[in-house]
């Protein structure tokens, strides 16, 4: 199975803060890669797709970057309803596989 | 507005077989563009994909569940399906369907999700 690692675990932001979240690839998965949100109790929220593509809908706060085996997923002004958890998740081969999250709290 | 419902028993016992129904409104589950996925989240753990199914019924599952589940299709209800057999006490997780679309494999819609404990 191809393991995804996100970092970090958890961080600390304020609003207006610009704001980072890497995720590792175990394997060369090319630009298959998904970024979602989840807040607590709620089912995820697709944010980007292929990388670098926002979904329909999605504030354009958030972009995403990467290839082969490095990605990352950008927030460039940190609202209030973005305090979440941010997973990625792999598409290049089945079983799909997704990193354990990165908890966004407010400082 | 396509939307996604997760129906079944909240609790299983140890051994026993888990099932669960997503029921699929405001689309087709008949779309050529779409598999339909069943995915679960333990408590306070990461996502795992179980399987996904297409509109013909045919089927991909994780190898580490596969001895374990069928996942199945019904055109006629816009329904898919989810049966875990034999499961243990770490089969409790909260189960989530969702459409998967077929061009870069992303989940696009979710279903709220139900918590399925596994107990005695």
């Amino acid at each position: 199975d191809i393991q995804m690692t996100q970092s970090p675990s958890s961080l600390s932001a304020s609003v207006g803060d610009r704001v980072t979240i890497t995720c590792r690839a175990s394997q060369n998965i090319t630009n298959y890669l998904v970024w979602y949100q989840q807040k607590p109790g709620k089912a995820p929220k697709l944010l980007i797709y292929a990388a670098s593509s926002l979904q329909s809908g999605v504030p354009s706060r958030f972009s995403g970057s990467g290839s082969v085996t490095a990605f990352t997923l950008t927030i460039s002004s940190l609202q209030p309803e973005d305090f979440a958890t941010y997973s990625c998740q792999q598409s290049y081969r089945t079983p799909y596989t997704f990193g354990r999250g990165t908890k966004v709290e407010i400082k | 507005q396509l939307q996604l419902q997760e129906s079944g028993p909240g609790l299983v016992k140890p051994s026993e077989t888990l099932s669960l129904t997503c029921t699929v409104s405001g689309g087709s589950i008949s779309s050529t563009t779409y598999y339909w996925a069943w995915i679960r989240q333990p408590p306070g753990k990461q996502l795992e994909w179980i399987g996904s199914v297409y509109y013909s019924g045919s089927t991909y599952y994780n190898p580490s569940l596969k001895s374990r589940v069928t996942i199945s299709v019904d055109t006629s209800k816009n329904q898919f399906s989810l049966k875990l057999s034999s499961t243990p006490a770490a089969d409790t997780a909260v189960y989530f369907c969702a459409r998967l679309h077929s061009n870069t494999w992303y989940f696009d819609n979710w279903g709220q999700g139900t918590l399925v404990t596994v107990s005695s």
